[in-house]
């Protein structure tokens, strides 16, 4: 089975300073995508960052940026900078070949003043 | 404003007593899905819409309902609700098949749902 794992249930991250986010999936697929979503307290999803798994470059989004490590079937997410609206549960997420997204659990992050 | 709107927002009910949370896009996007939230299982699919009337089930489907007669609208129902259906709910649209990762899944605001 396709699989999403986020090791992290909480980060905390001093304001202006860089946190980075773990992610791991297990698939045998060699085409797949993969999502880092944001959850404010408002509790909408939005798209943070994309990566396709055939592009070698990792997907860059102002200040937030991947770490995808194919072989190792890691996907990790840095936030630079570090702001306090970027207080927020993420979520990793992946589509392998042709089934339906697949979520982890989520990382909770605290942003210090 | 390009938007996925759910209502209501948040419902407290009781067992057995039907309900339907509504699902709106004004993108014409032809895909829409619903999904659910729970504290250490993330979001699970509970079904999805291909198009217009044209419906799947996703990983969790028991317990629920969906119709898509509209393209903009794809309402989840709970005939005979229980407690383990508790949850926060998420629709969510794009204009391709999530299969294809090419084009972003907006989502709505989510629906806090307690059944009593």
């Amino acid at each position: 089975a396709q699989t999403v794992t986020q090791s992290q249930p909480e980060m905390s991250v001093q304001e202006a300073e860089t946190v980075t986010l773990s992610c791991t999936y297990d698939t045998s697929e060699s085409d797949y995508y993969l999502f880092w979503y944001k959850q404010p307290p408002s509790r909408q999803m939005i798209l943070v960052i994309r990566q396709e798994a055939y592009k070698q470059q990792n997907a860059t989004e102002n200040r937030f940026s991947v770490n995808f490590q194919k072989a190792a079937k890691s996907f990790s997410l840095k936030i630079s900078d570090s702001q306090l609206g970027d207080a927020a549960m993420y979520f990793c997420a992946s589509l392998f070949g042709n089934e339906k997204l697949t979520f982890g659990t989520g990382t909770r992050l605290t942003i210090i003043p | 404003e390009a938007q996925v709107t759910q209502n209501p927002r948040y419902l407290i009910t009781v067992t057995g007593k039907k309900l339907t949370v509504t699902c709106s896009q004004n993108m014409n996007h032809e895909y829409m899905s619903w999904y659910r939230q729970d504290p250490g299982l993330g979001l699970r699919q509970i079904y999805y819409s291909m198009n217009v009337e044209v419906t799947d089930k996703g990983d969790v489907p028991e317990g629920y309902k969906v119709s898509r007669k509209e393209k903009r609208n794809f309402p989840l129902i709970l005939e005979s609700p229980s407690p383990n259906q508790t949850s926060l709910y998420f629709c969510a649209s794009s204009l391709a098949p999530a299969q294809l990762g090419t084009d972003e899944q907006f989502f709505g605001p989510g629906t806090r749902l307690t059944v009593l």
